[in-house]
């Protein structure tokens, strides 16, 4: 079967750094994706990765890595518009998402 | 460009009703989903369509039916609504998975449905 991990909530003060991990076990693999939902509304495309590594995207990067199952999210600069929950999701061998339970993430001044 | 639009934004249903759902995009996207989103749970595939004319079942499809008659338009029916049906829907659309490397889903504002 399928499992996505990832912590339910997390804290974090603006200016800092913050890496909210999401772990998987899957039997098929064609990408991680992850996604930012502001409270009320939809979910908004942050980052995709398919190969092992590091991609950088501004404030955004994310790691992954297929032998161990892992990826996290790296937020830099934290600004008060962070404040949001941020969702992990494994694109399987049909090519359908399978979505954690997101992570809700507090900025605090 | 709206991007994807779904309609009522949010209602209120007597259980037993049966409710459309309204999702349009124009992305020329061939690929649509709806999903469910709960509190304290990820979001749950309920159908899906990778091309005008086709539909498959997500991993909670019961009590839900769709249709896909055009690129566009991707409505979902509750035949009978139940209270356990209550929760935020969001219809989403890509282009073909799997074949041109840009799988990235795109998400409409969703409905916020309560079923009492």
């Amino acid at each position: 079967g399928q499992n996505i991990d990832q912590p339910t909530e997390m804290t974090a003060t603006e200016g800092a750094i913050v890496q909210i991990n999401c772990t998987y076990q899957t039997s098929g693999f064609n990408g991680l994706f992850w996604y930012q939902q502001h409270a009320g509304e939809a979910p908004t495309f942050l980052s995709y990765n398919v190969l092992d590594g590091l991609e950088e995207k501004g404030r955004f990067s994310s790691f992954l890595s297929r032998s161990k199952g892992y990826s996290y999210l790296l937020l830099k600069e934290l600004q008060m518009k962070d404040s949001a929950s941020y969702l992990c999701a494994l694109m399987d061998s049909n090519y359908q998402l399978i979505w954690g339970a997101g992570t809700k993430l507090i900025i605090k001044p | 460009i709206a991007g994807i639009t779904q309609a009522p934004t949010s209602q209120i249903l007597a259980a037993g009703r049966r409710m459309t759902l309204r999702c349009t995009q124009d992305m020329r996207h061939n690929a649509m989903y709806w999903y469910r989103q709960d509190l304290g749970l990820g979001l749950r595939l309920i159908h899906y369509s990778n091309t005008a004319g086709t539909t498959g079942k997500g991993e909670v499809p019961d009590g839900y039916s769709v249709s896909r008659a055009n690129t566009d338009d991707f409505p979902l029916t509750l035949a009978s609504a139940v209270p356990s049906q209550t929760s935020v829907y969001f219809c989403a659309s890509s282009d073909t998975p799997g074949t041109s490397g840009t799988d990235t889903q795109y998400f409409g504002p969703g409905t916020r449905l309560t079923v009492l």
